[in-house]
């Protein structure tokens, strides 16, 4: 099955700095490649995705670069507001995540004020 | 829309106990999910149903059952519950197999 690993585990940044959390996997096989927030309490939910026929994506703050060929994609967050404080999972899947899919271990992002 | 919804948000059962837990979602969504989250763990596929009337397992369908009662529902089971399910378990919904899942807000297990 696919092996995730996502780094770092806890990143902390000043209000304003730059976030960058990367994510590799292991199938070469996978296409789909999501990034997920998660605010205490809740559910995760959708923040960008790309899929393998794209090298970038933008929308507003938030970026992902996706790198087939080192088999890893980096989720970029600028100018980090407290709002930004969660938890961040990467999700890697095959057919659009049409299975099921697989969740790296999270990212506790901290924005210092 | 309520998107997602998940009963009961919290449970606590004695070892050997059974339960239900419920999902439903009103976005016409073709696929559902069962997830669970623990500490360290991210998120295992416990089983999915990429269409009503089928079920499939997932990374972690042991001691666990489901149902796809209709299209808008999909419900878990643990038959005699463990103290090793004590988790989080989180719904998932989907338009088709390939689109983004939609996630609810989760039910908080724990087996004494």
């Amino acid at each position: 099955g696919e092996n995730v690993e996502q780094h770092p585990s806890t990143l902390s940044v000043q209000e304003g700095d730059s976030a960058v959390i990367k994510c590799t996997y292991s199938d070469s096989a996978s296409n789909y490649f999501p990034w997920y927030k998660q605010e205490l309490g809740k559910g995760p939910q959708l923040i960008i995705d790309i899929r393998s026929n794209v090298g970038e994506k933008k929308d507003q703050r938030i970026a992902v670069t996706l790198n087939k060929t080192a088999k890893h994609f980096s989720l970029h967050i600028t100018e980090t507001q407290p709002e930004d404080s969660a938890v961040y999972f990467c999700a890697p899947g095959k057919g659009g995540g049409a299975d099921g899919l697989t969740f790296g271990k999270g990212t506790h992002l901290i924005i210092q004020p | 829309n309520a998107g997602v919804t998940q009963t009961p948000k919290f449970q606590v059962l004695k070892t050997g106990q059974s339960m239900t837990l419920q999902c439903a979602q009103d976005m016409n969504h073709n696929s559902m999910y069962w997830y669970r989250q623990d500490p360290g763990m991210g998120l295992r596929l416990i089983y999915y149903s990429a269409s009503e009337g089928t079920t499939d397992k997932g990374e972690v369908p042991n001691g666990y059952n489901v149902s796809r009662l209709n299209k808008r529902e999909f419900s878990l089971r643990l038959e005699s519950a463990a103290p090793s399910q004590t988790s989080v378990y989180f719904c998932a919904s989907s338009e088709y197999r390939e689109d983004t899942q939609y996630f609810g807000p989760g039910t908080r297990l724990t087996v004494l």
